[in-house]
C-alpha cells in the first residue's frame, strides 16, 4: 500500500492552463521533495521543504512553484503550463536520519 | 555534485540467468542508495550501503560497496521477470535544514525474458 499519494497519475492539458499537482503523505515526514523525470533521463530535484510553511528550489531550474501548508500536503503549481513542461512529475518524502526516499507513484504530464 | 554512472546502460536475459550491474562514481560516496522503477511507477528503495566492503543481501539481490566506496554493485542470481525494471543508484548529498538530495546516476533497464 502507498503511503505517498499523487493525483492526477496522467494529465493532458492545453498550453496556457493552470495546473496543481496534488502529493500527499500519511507518514508525517517533515522532508519532502519534487523530482522532475524526462523519459529514459535522469531524475532531477526541482523542490524541497523541510516542514511547514519552507520551501526550496532544487537544482533544476523549473518554472513550477510549491506550498507546505500543512506536513502532510505538498501540491505543485504551474501557473501557465507550456509543452516544455511535459514530463514525469515525482513527489517523495523522506525520515529524519536520512535512510531513503518514499517516491510517490508520479504525474506524467503532457501539455499540447 | 558528483557524476554517477551505471552499467550497463540496457540489459536482456532469459529467466533463470544471473546478472550484474555497476555504478561507479569518480569521488567517494558518503552512502550509496539503489532503487527499482518499474513502468509508470516511482522508484523504490531497495538497499542503502555505508561502510566500505558492507555486503547486503535482500533475496535474490546482493548488493556490494567497494572498499573505497566508489564503486557498488548489484547482483541478481537466477532472474524472474518481476526483476524488470530501471534500477538507479543515488547518492544523498546534504542540504540546508537537514533534508538531503538524491543524485540518480543514469540507470540500468534490465528486461528479463520469460
Amino acid at each position: 500500500e502507498a503511503d505517498i499519494y499523487q493525483t492526477p497519475r496522467y494529465l493532458v492539458i492545453g498550453t496556457g492552463k493552470k495546473i496543481t499537482l496534488e502529493c500527499s503523505q500519511t507518514m508525517g515526514h517533515d522532508k519532502m521533495y519534487w523530482y522532475q523525470q524526462d523519459p529514459g533521463m535522469e531524475l532531477h530535484l526541482i523542490h524541497y521543504s523541510y516542514g511547514v510553511n519552507s520551501t526550496e528550489k532544487g537544482d533544476l531550474s523549473s518554472e513550477s512553484t510549491v506550498s507546505r501548508i500543512r506536513t502532510e500536503h505538498f501540491p505543485l503549481t504551474l501557473e501557465s503550463a507550456r509543452p516544455s513542461h511535459t514530463s514525469q512529475y515525482l513527489c517523495a518524502s523522506s525520515p529524519p536520519g536520512g535512510s531513503g526516499y518514499t517516491f510517490g507513484s508520479g504525474t506524467r504530464l503532457t501539455v499540447v | 555534485t558528483q557524476l554517477l554512472e551505471q552499467s550497463p546502460q540496457f540489459l536482456s536475459i532469459q529467466e533463470g540467468e544471473n546478472l550484474t550491474v555497476y555504478c561507479n562514481s569518480s569521488s567517494v560516496f558518503s552512502s550509496l542508495q539503489w532503487y527499482r522503477q518499474e513502468p509508470g511507477e516511482g522508484p523504490v528503495l531497495l538497499v542503502t550501503v555505508v561502510t566500505g566492503g558492507e555486503v547486503k543481501k535482500l533475496k535474490r539481490l546482493t548488493f556490494q560497496f567497494g572498499d573505497a566506496r566508489k564503486d557498488s554493485s548489484l547482483h541478481i542470481t537466477a532472474a524472474q521477470p518481476g526483476d524488470t525494471g530501471l534500477y538507479l543508484c543515488a547518492d544523498p548529498d546534504p542540504l540546508p535544514f537537514g533534508n538531503e538530495k538524491l543524485t540518480f546516476g543514469t540507470g540500468t533497464r534490465l528486461t528479463i525474458i520469460p
